[in-house]
Formats: structure tokens, sequence, C-alpha cells
């Protein structure tokens, strides 16, 4: 059973150019998580999806920052006109449920790096 | 605001020392806690979890983490540590009336052990 999966590893944009960060879930997995981990901090939530609808995005930016997970295919987070301070790791996690027993496995992540 | 705070940012030890790790939240209600290992290069795996019932919780590798209600604390403990356990843990919870199951993390602790 394949593990949840994101590409691409390492990710090298010039600042104003658009990022995007895909998540595959674990088989069986409906919900979809995208935490970011900038230098020396640790994981921050930014949102959570189901198939087709974003149920929590609270911890998004409120601007340059969407996130999807389309009825067919992995779940994107994408970046429009990229600035140096996004530059961090991108983790996507998937759960069966996010209900009273929740528990998130992670991916590899993506690590950005604008210059 | 709901917040997760590890006390230790780097921890070195000498092989088989004894290990805690010490993790506080804030929140008054019901959560579920998690404690991540992350490896050098490596994507983030649970080493333990609480839910419900008996407040020690064992994990993998010879972990075990104990559940104080009235401390608002879930430490991270471990009797005798190896070279193989140098890594980044991360402390997380889940707050029951989340819309979803997003989860808050400590900022991590750094683990280096001296063979």
């Amino acid at each position: 059973n394949a593990g949840v999966m994101q590409n691409p590893r390492h990710l090298v944009r010039r600042r104003g150019q658009e990022a995007r960060l895909r998540c595959s879930p674990m088989k069986g997995h409906s919900h979809v998580y995208w935490y970011r981990q900038l230098p020396e901090e640790g994981l921050k939530f930014m949102v959570y999806l189901q198939k087709e609808n974003i149920i929590d995005e609270s911890g998004m930016p409120k601007e340059r920052f969407s996130a999807e997970f389309p009825k067919e295919g992995p779940s994107i987070l994408r970046i429009q006109q990229v600035v140096r301070g996004d530059s961090a790791a991108y983790f996507c996690a998937s759960s069966s449920t996010s209900g009273r027993i929740n528990e998130q496995f992670f991916g590899p992540g993506t690590r950005l790096t604008v210059l | 605001a709901q917040s997760v705070s590890q006390h230790n940012h780097h921890v070195i030890l000498s092989e088989a020392a004894s290990l805690e790790l010490g993790c506080n939240y804030s929140y008054g209600g019901t959560v579920n806690l998690f404690w991540y290992v992350q490896y050098p290069g490596q994507h983030l795996q649970l080493l333990l979890k609480y839910f419900s019932g008996d407040p020690l919780v064992k994990g993998i590798k010879g972990f075990e983490a104990e559940f104080i209600k009235s401390k608002f604390s879930f430490n991270l403990r471990k009797p005798s540590v190896q070279w193989s356990d140098t890594a980044e843990y991360f402390c997380a919870v889940n707050a029951l009336d989340n819309q979803g199951g997003k989860l808050i993390f400590g900022q991590g602790t750094e683990l280096s052990v001296k063979p």
C-alpha cells in the first residue's frame, strides 16, 4: 500500500513565478491536509480538503495561495507570484476520516526554494 | 488560540541516557495527542498517539508518553536512547471541536545522540 506521495520533492522558482505542488493521498483516504514548515519552525496548518470541497482554510494566506482536491487526480497547492518568504517545506497528509479517531499520514514534502 | 509548546529546542545525549521531551498544550476541551519523528532527510512518521483510555501510551521503538490532563502535558520518554534516535521530534494536538482534524504542532525538538 503506497504511502502519501508528493511531487516534486524539490522545486526552485524565481520571484514572480507560480509554484504547483501535488499530493496523492494514501489509497482509500479522502481527507487531505497541507502544512508548511518554515526554516527553524514547526509545521503550520494551511488547509484541509475533502474531494471537491475546502473544509477549513483558516491557515492559508489570504492572497496568492489556493488549494484544490478534484474528484479525480491529486490535490494541488498553488502559489502564484512567489516571493522569497514562500521558501519552505510543504507537507501533505491524508487520513481516512476526520472524526474522533483521526490519524494523519504524511508525505515526504516538497521543498520550495524561491530565488 | 490553541497552541503547543515544546520546552527544549535542542537536546544532546549520550547513548544509553534516558530521554524526556516536554510538551504542553493550551486547550480546555477534548484532544487527541501525537508525537511524530522526522529522521534526517525523511518525512514525518508517527511515534505514538493518544485518543482515549490509558493515559500512558506506548509507541514504536521503545518510546512512551504520558497524558496528564491536569497539566495539559504529553511528555515523551525513552529509558535508553540509541544513536539511531537522532532526529527531530514534534508534538501535535488535534482539538476535537475543530472543523475537521487539523493538527497544531509544537516547534520541534532536535535530538542528537552521541555514540
